[in-house]
């Protein structure tokens, strides 16, 4: 139990271009989603977190009009990256909740971003 | 600001033997400390969560410590296999927000 999926796996694109990332919780209802970032042979930053059927809350330094994120269900969170450019290149990973069962985060397999 | 810290960043042993990753962090104010395992280029696979209330768990060959007062955690993998080889992370929820801090990672090679 306990799976949290993200699609795609991987995506290259033009700079200048969006992309949106997903993260399903497959098993359990998600009240809380988070994404984190990672640079080469860097750990993970947190990007922002959301709670289902509110505004994200991001963490200093993070642009909110450049990582539109929305969870507008209990399964389902996204991350947009708008006018993608090469130094957003990274690992792109989401973990869920379930903050009325627990604390465990559950992490998904992340998004490599390669923007050209 | 709060800070994780591990050490060392890289480590190689043969296999067969037992080694300890260390965690430390700044503020003692914790509310849970986490031990992740991530592969290359894969997401994290948790390990083992250790409430602030608590000083270890144990999950098969892996032991995790907690000393609030000291701020530093530590992680024991006794008889290291091969494919124990990975980054080890910990991860550290200052408040009831859950949000964690990760540490910068130790590299582990277990040679066969």
């Amino acid at each position: 139990g306990a799976v949290v999926s993200q699609h795609p796996s991987w995506v290259i694109c033009k700079s200048g271009t969006s992309v949106k990332i997903e993260c399903r919780s497959l098993d359990f209802q998600a009240t809380t989603m988070f994404w984190y970032r990672q640079f080469p042979k860097q750990s993970l930053m947190l990007m922002a977190t959301s709670n289902e059927g509110s505004k994200a809350t991001y963490e200093q330094g993070v642009e909110k009009d450049k990582f539109l994120i929305n969870h507008a269900s209990l399964t389902l969170s996204t991350l947009t990256v708008t006018s993608a450019h090469p130094e957003d290149s990274s690992f792109y990973i989401c973990s869920a909740m379930d903050s009325r069962v627990g604390e465990t985060q559950y992490f998904g397999p992340g998004t490599r971003l390669l923007v050209l | 600001k709060q800070e994780v810290t591990q050490i060392p960043a890289a480590l190689s042993v043969p296999e067969g033997e037992n080694l300890v990753l260390n965690c430390s962090f700044t503020d003692s104010a914790i509310y849970n400390l986490q031990w992740f395992r991530q592969d290359p280029g894969k997401g994290l696979t948790s390990l083992l969560l250790i409430q602030s209330s608590q000083r270890e768990q144990t999950s098969g060959r892996l032991n995790a410590s907690l000393d609030k007062s000291s701020g530093r955690s530590t992680l024991y993998i006794a008889a290291s296999q091969p494919g124990d080889s990975a980054t080890y992370l910990c991860a550290v929820s200052f408040g009831a927000t859950n949000k964690l801090i990760f540490g910068t990672g130790t590299l582990l090679a277990v040679q066969p």
